[in-house]
């Protein structure tokens, strides 16, 4: 399977702890965002990056929040000192660096806060 | 920043007969719009998408209109089929500016 890829699927953690979420991107792809989804709402985006550069960062993105991308393939984004609103769907998507190309979807990690 | 509104929340449709979803934005730079299908625990996955200097665009029982100047576009599905029962998101982003900013989504049941 070439497409994007997340790992791990799911993650349950207590309140407080730190969690690391991974990125794999279409090899091709120098583009690469995440998203955050509830239930039953659309994807909201995070932050991205080209290449190893971060761009922009939501201001959903608290400082809690770090995302990397050190050598311009995957990328981790992880969460400190969670807490019960960080309880959602992570999604990483992946696109080609010219404007308007098609973000492509992995399949997310959801993260439960108990 | 950009704002999508996306219309019907929820739609039935007897399978076989055509179904519309629709989304206003906000932003008139906005230059690049996608439609994605979620299914249930699944990945959104773009099943069409058109740019601003196109007004239609067609693949098979999916179509995508867009007027520029309403700051709206639509997605139809003719022939619906039991399988096309998911969560449809429109979105909407700007050139130089790629995020995606997704409406709140229409979960389609086809009725066999």
């Amino acid at each position: 399977d070439t497409g994007v890829s997340q790992d791990p699927r799911h993650k349950i953690t207590k309140r407080g702890q730190n969690v690391t979420f991974r990125c794999d991107p279409i090899s091709e792809h120098n583009r690469l965002y995440w998203y955050r989804q509830t239930l039953g709402q659309g994807p909201e985006f995070l932050t991205y990056f080209q290449n190893e550069a971060q761009l922009e960062k939501s201001r959903l993105l608290s400082d809690r929040f770090s995302a990397e991308r050190p050598k311009g393939s995957f990328s981790t984004l992880e969460i400190q000192r969670t807490e019960q609103g960080d309880s959602a769907m992570y999604l990483c998507a992946s696109s080609l660096g010219q404007p308007g190309q098609p973000q492509h979807f992995g399949d997310g990690t959801r993260l439960s806060i108990l | 920043g950009e704002n999508v509104e996306q219309h019907p929340s929820t739609l039935s449709v007897q399978e076989g007969d055509s179904a519309v979803i629709k989304c206003t934005y906000s932003d008139s730079a906005s230059n690049y719009f996608p439609w994605y299908k979620q299914e249930l625990g699944k990945r959104p996955q773009l099943i069409i998408d058109i740019r601003s200097n196109v007004g239609e665009k067609k693949d098979q029982r999916i179509a995508v209109t867009l007027n520029k100047t309403a700051k709206h576009f639509s997605l139809h599905i003719t022939e619906t089929q039991p399988e096309d029962s998911a969560v449809y998101f429109c979105a909407a982003s700007t050139k130089g500016n790629e995020k995606l900013t997704f409406g709140t989504g229409t979960r389609l049941t086809i009725i066999p």
